[in-house]
């Protein structure tokens, strides 16, 4: 099967500061990576689509110089909280698509955000 | 626009069967997609339909009308574990899967 990490799982960080969240595809390389964030008892909003080498596309209302996304490589994409506030707490995953692969794209476990 | 429907709670007894609808218009259609989730978890897979019919796997099926815009998945034989929330997703045009806001289902014993 096809393996997504992310890193770290979990972090508390102080209003203000700023946050780098990896995600990674173990045994396959993605085109494609889209980020997604979760708030308690709601579904998966997607935030952006990445695709190695090119800048993300955000959906409406993400303000792309808060969440910083780049796609190093085809099988890293990282994605920067910047200037955090508590609102900004919430559950991120990210998930991996190779077309070559097929229709599946896998998740990550997720990295749950905590903003003091 | 996006817009895809499911109903926000469902409860059902162990060994019973549940039906779970989804509704959906959305840009293009690439494949729809059934998610099982349990709280603090990633979405793990459980469906993939892109052509009408039903997608039988295990406990698990799945069916798509691309026509009426719906798709459900049904669940038998339920046991407690079965008890998450299930994701009703779809792959548009542009090959971004947009979710729907889950069901919640709760197994009574």
């Amino acid at each position: 099967g096809a393996v997504v990490s992310q890193h770290p799982s979990w972090v508390i960080c102080k209003s203000g500061t700023s946050v780098k969240i990896e995600c990674r595809s173990l045994d396959f390389q993605a085109t494609t990576m889209f980020w997604y964030r979760q708030f308690p008892k709601q579904s998966l909003m997607l935030m952006a689509t990445s695709n190695e080498g090119s800048k993300a596309t955000y959906e409406q209302g993400v303000e792309k110089d808060k969440f910083l996304i780049n796609h190093a490589s085809l099988t890293l994409s990282t994605l920067t909280v910047t200037s955090a506030h508590p609102e900004d707490s919430s559950f991120y995953i990210c998930s991996a698509w190779d077309q070559g692969r097929g229709y599946e794209q896998y998740f990550g476990p997720g990295t749950r955000l905590t903003v003091t | 626009g996006q817009n895809i429907d499911q109903p926000t709670e469902m409860t059902a007894t162990e060994g019973a069967i549940v039906q779970i609808n989804c509704t959906y218009q959305t840009s293009g259609f690439n494949g729809l997609f059934w998610y099982q989730q349990h709280a603090g978890e990633a979405p793990t897979f459980l469906s993939y339909n892109v052509l009408d019919g039903l997608e039988e796997k295990g406990r698990f099926s799945s069916f798509l009308s691309r026509s009426k815009g719906y798709s459900y998945l049904l669940l038998k034989e339920l046991q407690m574990k079965d008890s998450a929330s299930y994701l009703c997703a779809v792959r548009g045009r542009d090959d971004k899967i947009i979710f729907g806001k889950g069901t919640r289902l709760h197994i009574l014993p």
